[in-house]
């Protein structure tokens, strides 16, 4: 099984409606992320969690809300979708500061219309 | 101040040749250097990382010089194969009590020709 998982894999839907996209893992990692990936800007951070009880905002945060449920879950929420919210998107996980290394999800495909 | 800039956008090696990709960062801050590997349809995948105070890392294949003068870090492929045809990702980290920072470069396609 693998050790982040994201659901929905793809979702359309259309300008306006609320989204939810979800995260799990099964590594026992406190650290976890959301980054959209768009062709040719690369990985950009939304937000991250060091724990449950810790949300901080990412580089592009605006028009994104989380919520961090428990250790093992991390959900990223659009309020109301807009179509440059068309994008990839991957949740991440890591260990602690002492390991920088992030584990990512396969992914969730999001089309806005 | 917070960009990583990476080259080339696209790259087409022949098999057994070497890929080069290069990044260069602006802040001084970042205390932790990945790149990662991608295949289509899946997440990114750690591939090799290095701290600033070393100049090279390497593990097998894969080899990582670092610059820190100049603020500059490469990736090195060497004995390019077709299974190594994927995107792949430099980035940039700090982290601490103080907070946390990651940039990704724009990525590089590989592609290597049998």
């Amino acid at each position: 099984d693998a050790d982040v998982t994201q659901t929905p894999r793809n979702r359309i839907t259309k300008t306006g409606k609320r989204i939810m996209l979800e995260c799990s893992q099964t590594k026992g990692h406190d650290r976890m992320y959301w980054y959209r990936q768009d062709p040719g800007l690369g990985l950009r951070l939304i937000y991250y969690s060091f724990d449950v009880k810790d949300i901080n905002k990412g580089e592009i945060s605006d028009g994104y809300s989380v919520s961090r449920q428990a250790q093992a879950k991390f959900s990223l929420s659009l309020e109301s979708a807009i179509p440059n919210q068309t994008a990839l998107y991957f949740c991440a996980t890591s260990l602690s500061e002492i390991s920088n290394e992030q584990f990512f999800g396969p992914g969730t495909r999001l089309t806005v219309l | 101040q917070q960009q990583v800039k990476q080259s080339p956008q696209s790259l087409i090696v022949q098999k057994g040749g070497i890929s080069i990709i290069n990044c260069a960062y602006e802040n001084t801050a970042f205390d932790y250097f990945p790149w990662y590997q991608q295949f289509p349809g899946k997440g990114p995948a750690l591939l090799i990382a290095i701290r600033p105070d070393v100049s090279e890392k390497k593990e097998g294949r894969f080899t990582i010089s670092f610059n820190k003068s100049a603020k500059q870090f490469s990736l090195h492929i060497m004995d390019s194969q077709p299974g190594d045809s994927a995107t792949y990702f430099c980035a940039a980290l700090w982290g601490g009590t103080g907070g946390f920072k990651t940039i990704f470069g724009a990525g590089t396609r590989l592609f290597v020709k049998a």
